[in-house]
């Protein structure tokens, strides 16, 4: 069964740069896209990569994603980082018969 | 704007049936598929299942036998039956709403807790 390996936490200062990787368990994502979503104390979950590596309307170019196929992960990089993206962040992608989630990674900006 | 809001018992018995509906706004629910992922209290998220507006449904494996997804496009929108419940179920329910090309999803509702008691 496919899982998503996600470091438990990560922090960063602000300005900087922080990269979030999401592992997969069996191999290559391959053709099966990896979303990631943004989740704030006490909010539902929000989009903030779609399709591997694209933006939806109204997320910051700060945020980016990408796929490295030698390493079988998949990473959601934050640049210029602000207080306001602490948050829990998710991975998430599929396989023939279910749609996993990462564990979730905690960044905190200090 | 894509809205989701939730609706349903707060608090459910174990052994029980819960039933929760999310109405949808901003969107036919004709156009997509739509989907329910849960949250443990302080832990992650699990997808639950997802259904197509024309009713064709898909389960997570690990909870296909208790899970049943309706949708009523008349009221524009799509309900969950969850059956023998425990306090494992116990979590934050959401409803959202999919994206075919990518099996994820974009718009989110902003939840529901949904406590199972003994």
């Amino acid at each position: 069964n496919l899982m998503l390996t996600q470091p438990h936490s990560v922090s960063e200062s602000p300005g900087k740069t922080v990269t979030i990787s999401c592992t997969h368990s069996s191999g290559s994502f391959g053709s099966n896209f990896v979303q990631w979503y943004q989740q704030r104390p006490g909010s539902a979950p929000t989009t903030v990569i779609y399709k591997d590596d694209q933006r939806p309307s109204g997320v910051p170019d700060r945020f980016s994603g990408s796929i490295d196929s030698s390493s079988n992960s998949a990473s959601l990089t934050i640049s210029g980082l602000k207080t306001e993206d602490e948050a829990d962040y998710y991975c998430q992608s599929y396989d023939t018969t279910n749609v996993i989630f990462g564990g979730g990674t905690k960044l905190t900006v200090l | 704007q894509v809205q989701l809001q939730e609706s349903g018992p707060g608090l459910v018995k174990s052994s029980e049936t819960l039933s929760l509906t999310c109405i949808v706004s901003g969107d036919s629910i004709s156009s997509s598929y739509w989907s329910w992922i849960r949250q443990p209290p302080g832990k992650g998220l699990e997808w639950i299942g997802y259904i197509y507006y024309s009713g064709s449904t898909k389960y997570n494996p690990s909870l296909k036998s208790r899970v049943t997804m309706s949708v009523d496009t008349s009221k524009n929108q799509f309900s969950l039956k969850l059956t023998s419940l425990t306090a494992a179920d116990t979590a934050v329910y959401y409803c959202a709403r999919g994206v075919m090309a990518t099996i994820g999803v974009d718009f989110w509702g902003q939840g529901t807790l949904v406590t199972v008691s003994s």
